[in-house]
Order: C-alpha cells, then sequence, then structure tokens
C-alpha cells in the first residue's frame, strides 16, 4: 500500500532550527511536496521536490533521497508565526497526491 | 475574486438530505479537486478534474459527485448525506495537472446529524 509517514507533534524553540522529516512509499514517484497549514486555515504551497538534494527558499529548506524514499523540511530562525501543521504529500505513478497526516509544530518563546 | 473560494463557510445538515458545496476558481486553471481532511488523517482526495468537461475519481469518492461545466467552476455534491461525511472539505486548483503548485480554497466545514 500507499504510506507517508511524518511525526504527529513536534515542538521547538523560537530562533531555533528545526527539521521535520518524512518517509514515503508510494507505487512509483514523481516528486515530494511540503504544505503548510494555520489552524483553520487551508494548506499554502512551500515546496517541490523531484531531484535528490537539497533546496533552499529563505529560511525554509528541504531535501529530498529517492533512493531512500526519505525527506525533510528545515525551518530556520524560528518564528511564532511558524506554528502550523506542515504537511508532507507524495506524487504517486498515476500523478495522484498522497497526503501524510501532517506535523503539527509548536513554536515556544 | 482573487483565488478560490468556496461556499458555504459551514453547514449543518441533516442526514439523508442532498447538499452542494460550491468552489469557483478565477485563475483559469485546468485541474481543480475536492478534499476532505478528518483529524489525524492526512487529505483524501474525493474527486477530480483535469479540464473542463472530464472528470475523476479519487481515493474515496463514494458518496460524493461532480460537474465540470466550465473552466471556473467545479461543484461538490451529497446526494443523500451520512454522518461520516462530517468533515472540512477543501477545493484546490492547479494550473495544469498535479505536478503543479496546487492553491487552496478557504474549505467549508460540513456537519451531519
Amino acid at each position: 500500500g500507499q504510506n507517508i509517514d511524518q511525526p504527529t507533534e513536534m515542538t521547538a524553540t523560537e530562533g531555533a532550527i528545526v527539521q521535520i522529516n518524512c518517509t514515503y512509499q508510494t507505487s512509483g514517484f514523481n516528486g515530494l511536496f511540503w504544505y503548510q497549514q494555520h489552524a483553520g486555515e487551508a494548506p499554502t504551497f512551500l515546496s517541490y521536490n523531484v531531484l535528490d538534494g537539497l533546496e533552499e527558499k529563505g529560511r525554509f529548506s528541504s531535501f529530498l533521497s529517492r533512493s531512500k524514499g526519505y525527506s525533510y523540511l528545515l525551518l530556520k530562525e524560528l518564528q511564532m508565526k511558524d506554528s502550523a501543521s506542515y504537511l508532507c504529500a507524495g506524487l504517486d505513478s498515476n500523478y495522484q497526491l498522497i497526503w501524510g497526516a501532517g506535523t503539527k509544530l509548536i513554536i515556544k518563546p | 475574486i482573487a483565488g478560490i473560494t468556496q461556499a458555504p463557510t459551514s453547514q449543518i445538515l441533516a442526514a439523508g438530505r442532498r447538499m452542494t458545496l460550491r468552489c469557483t476558481q478565477d485563475m483559469r486553471h485546468n485541474a481543480m479537486y475536492w478534499y476532505r481532511q478528518d483529524l489525524g488523517l492526512g487529505l483524501r482526495l474525493i474527486h477530480y478534474s483535469n479540464t473542463a468537461g472530464t472528470t475523476g475519481k479519487g481515493e474515496v469518492p463514494d458518496g460524493y459527485s461532480v460537474s465540470r461545466a466550465n473552466t471556473d467552476d467545479f461543484p461538490l455534491t451529497l446526494a443523500s448525506a451520512v454522518p461520516s461525511q462530517t468533515s472540512v472539505y477543501f477545493c484546490a486548483s492547479s494550473e495544469r495537472d498535479s505536478t503543479d503548485t496546487q492553491y487552496f480554497g478557504p474549505g467549508t466545514r460540513l456537519t451531519v446529524l
């Protein structure tokens, strides 16, 4: 079966760095997305990786290892507004997105 | 309008009733999607449309139907609502297909009693 695994909840301190991991098992693979979702709001796009390696966008970076079925989202210089759920989603061979349940990130002052 | 809108924002519905959730986008995106989001579960795709006039079934299509008469609108209909359809429903669109960024509407919170 197809599966996306990510931790349910993480806590970090304002100003620190946090890494949110995601492992995936999909039938075929056509890329991996990260979305951010604040409580009560819609998901918004953060990143898309289809090739191995690290992609950096300001304070956020996303890494992909296709051979290991693994990705992570790295958030630097954490701010209180980064408190949200982070959703990992893999694109399978039929180009359908398989979503993880999301990681709730709690930022403490 | 800028982006993607959904209506209603929330609704309480008696079991057995028919309900249509509306979704409109003004970005001229070809692809549109309907998801449901339940606590502790990932977003699950109900139906999708790659272009006006075509629709497809997602992971959890039973009890739901969609139509795509034009580019902008993608309504989701529950023919006879059941309590297990209580959820938050998100509509999304992307420019061409699922390899593109998906833009989500604000969601509809539906409670079926």
